[in-house]
């Protein structure tokens, strides 16, 4: 069975600008997590979409978003960044256990 | 208080050397624990994972819940440099997952 995907892997952008990750569970799965990961605050909980709804959200500002497609895949928006958004964006798949995809490695300059 | 609490090391160990990792956490209501082992610049890779109190062994690895207490480690018998690595503990409780910030560990030959 094949692992979680996310694209791209990594990603360079200016402050202001926008971006959108995406993310493919592994077959079957129906919940899609995403997660930002820095050295300075760990793995910290952005939102869950389960069966295209959100179920579950982080303290993320509005500025973070997600949505989840009839196909289970899961796209990430972060409008207007900032300086602080550079981290590893991790996405992970399952209910009662987390499958992580490599993450996309977003730099903000 | 956070949920999870970890020792974010850095821990070293030489090579052979049985590893102790642990977390403690508040809720008494999690049931589902798990260790994932990230190496640098991947995503985390589930190592173990458990259902309520007790060990569980999987080849070098070793997980135990003291629910009790509270409390969880993972024992890393006869450590290699491969085992170099951040190790992180999560719990899960309607549906939603809570991570410990991590243990490096570094194993040297």
């Amino acid at each position: 069975k094949a692992g979680v995907t996310q694209t791209p892997r990594y990603l360079i952008k200016t402050r202001g600008q926008q971006v959108t990750l995406s993310c493919s569970p592994i077959s079957g799965h129906r919940s899609v997590s995403w997660y930002q990961q820095t050295p300075g605050q760990g793995l910290q909980f952005l939102f869950e979409y389960f069966s295209e709804t959100q179920r579950n959200k982080g303290n993320f500002p509005g500025r973070f978003s997600g949505r989840q497609f009839s196909n289970s895949r899961s796209e990430m928006n972060v409008s207007t960044l900032e300086l602080g958004d550079s981290a590893l964006y991790l996405c992970a798949s399952g209910t009662d256990t987390q499958y992580f995809g490599p993450g996309t490695r977003l730099t903000v300059l | 208080q956070k949920e999870v609490e970890q020792d974010p090391g850095p821990l070293s160990v030489p090579e052979g050397a049985i590893v102790s990792l642990n977390c403690t956490y508040s809720n008494s209501a999690f049931q589902y624990f798990m260790w994932y082992r990230q190496y640098s610049r991947k995503g985390p890779e589930l190592l173990m994972y458990t259902y309520s109190s007790g060990n569980k062994e999987d080849g070098r690895f070793t997980a135990q819940v003291d629910k009790s207490s509270k409390y969880i480690s993972l024992f890393i018998r006869d450590s290699q440099p491969s085992d170099s690595a951040t190790y992180l503990c999560a719990m899960y409780d309607f549906n939603k997952f809570y991570f410990g910030s991590g243990t490096k560990l570094n194993v040297k030959p």
